[in-house]
């Protein structure tokens, strides 16, 4: 087990409501990404954040939003659900935006019904 | 085209095959090849990479990057059905920020 811990576990949303999914980083790590992977897809890079502040951000609309704390940990906030945005939603934390040293964490499975 | 081509199977193989996955990318500029292991309702735990062009071996497992294809492999040795899993292919994008994805190939072992 990674020490990125994600919650909740699940979710049901109904279309039109907002989200807010948290995300806690392993110990030491400084940066948080996030990521959507719908069924049978590969995981789709949504933003990353360094240090709390938006340090990149993946083809997805201004109603995917995030903040970093002071802590390390992340929001991922999603406003206006739409059916489509049925995913599991991944986050990822690491040292400095090192990537070949990044963690998953489980994901949250969001339903927006 | 999408940047990362992974064929999504599923692969079912005996147990004690050589299994061969496989991903193509249209970014020359790539750098950092990476492979993921996932299992149903987990989150991807990764499994080695790659820098440049060449071969790395861990174990049971062998990546190789042939660049001048724009073509990378996996090779699992004497799978077990342990490795039953979707496997996913990665390349670190330009910026260094974002990891993008295959599809994900699900290999399925029996024993």
């Amino acid at each position: 087990e990674t020490g990125v811990t994600q919650s909740p576990t699940h979710l049901i949303k109904t279309r039109g409501q907002q989200v807010t999914l948290r995300c806690s980083s392993q110990s030491g790590h400084n940066t948080v990404s996030w990521y959507q992977q719908a069924l049978g897809q590969g995981p789709q890079f949504i933003f990353q954040y360094y240090r709390e502040e938006e340090n990149g951000r993946g083809n997805f609309p201004p109603r995917f939003s995030g903040l970093q704390f002071p802590n390390y940990s992340s929001e991922l906030n999603v406003n206006a659900l739409e059916l489509d945005d049925s995913a599991l939603y991944l986050c990822a934390s690491s040292f400095d935006s090192q990537l070949t040293e990044a963690f998953f964490g489980q994901g949250t499975r969001l339903t927006v019904v | 085209q999408k940047e990362v081509e992974q064929d999504p199977g599923p692969l079912s193989v005996p147990e004690g095959a050589i299994v061969s996955l496989n991903c193509t990318y249209s970014n020359s500029a790539f750098q950092y090849f990476m492979w993921y292991r996932q299992y149903s309702r987990k989150g991807p735990e990764l499994l080695m990479y790659t820098y440049s062009s060449g071969n790395k071996e861990d174990g049971r497992f062998t990546a190789q990057v042939d660049k001048s294809s724009k073509y990378i492999s996996l090779f699992i040795r004497d799978s077990q059905p342990s490795d039953s899993a979707t496997y996913l292919c990665a390349m670190i994008d330009q910026a260094g920020t974002a990891l993008i994805f295959g599809k994900g190939t699900t290999l399925s072992v029996s024993s």
